[in-house]
């Protein structure tokens, strides 16, 4: 079964500084890996995803992530915070087969706050 | 462009109350239809797929029960709440047409607390 660890409940940065969030999945095979960002109250906007090619993805607000097969993992990084990047950020593995009928599994998710 | 819309933003309803909360997207046909439920501190969890008008799948065995009578409208149903059912529900659509197009879009979700 597949499944996506999250270890950093919370994580705690400051304005301007760089961001990195972790997050390791177990999957049999090769996984589609996405992260979703969610503001209070609100639903989930995709950031980015991954499911071929080039390791290094680039998404929305300035965010990219680098997906390492041998590490299992799919961190999350920013050069450069920002306030509005306060949210909670979930980290999610999918697969195609049997046309991405399955659903994803997510992370449990980690707290981001911004100090000024 | 597609879009999903989820209703009501919020809800309260007594304990043993029913429960019928409602998903459904534009701009596409066949989509694939997820219900999700966030509850505190414990990320979200998968409650039901539907592939197909009345092709139901369900991942927990629960409380809830879900529908989908047209392609693309997805119901979330409960005869009678239970104080555990309190959370945060999210529908989403998938589109797996293809492997580039892969991915879920997320309603903005319902805030049910059950008293």
């Amino acid at each position: 079964a597949q499944s996506v660890t999250q270890p950093d409940i919370h994580i705690t940065v400051s304005e301007g500084a760089s961001l990195e969030l972790r997050c390791n999945y177990s999957y049999g095979a090769t996984p589609y890996l996405f992260w979703y960002v969610q503001s209070p109250g609100q639903g989930l906007q995709l950031l980015l995803k991954y499911f071929s090619g080039d390791t290094l993805v680039q998404g929305i607000k300035g965010f990219e992530a680098e997906f390492k097969r041998s590490q299992s993992s799919f961190n999350l990084r920013k050069p450069s915070v920002h306030w509005s990047d306060a949210a909670e950020y979930f980290c999610a593995v999918g697969s195609y087969s049997g046309g991405g009928a399955d659903g994803l599994t997510f992370g449990k998710g980690t707290h981001l706050i911004i100090q000024p | 462009s597609q879009t999903i819309h989820q209703w009501p933003a919020t809800l309260v309803q007594p304990v043993g109350s029913p429960l019928s909360l409602e998903c459904t997207v534009e701009g596409t046909s066949n989509p694939n239809l997820y219900w999700y439920r966030q509850a505190a501190g414990r990320g979200l969890q998968l409650l039901f797929y539907s592939v197909g008008i009345g092709q139901i799948s369900s991942e927990v065995p629960q409380n809830l029960s879900a529908s989908r009578p047209q392609d693309r409208q997805f119901i979330l149903s409960s005869k009678k709440l239970l104080l555990s059912d309190s959370g945060f529900y999210l529908c989403a659509w998938g589109d797996s047409g293809t492997p580039s197009n892969y991915g879920y879009t997320f309603g903005s979700g319902t805030r049910l607390t059950v008293v």
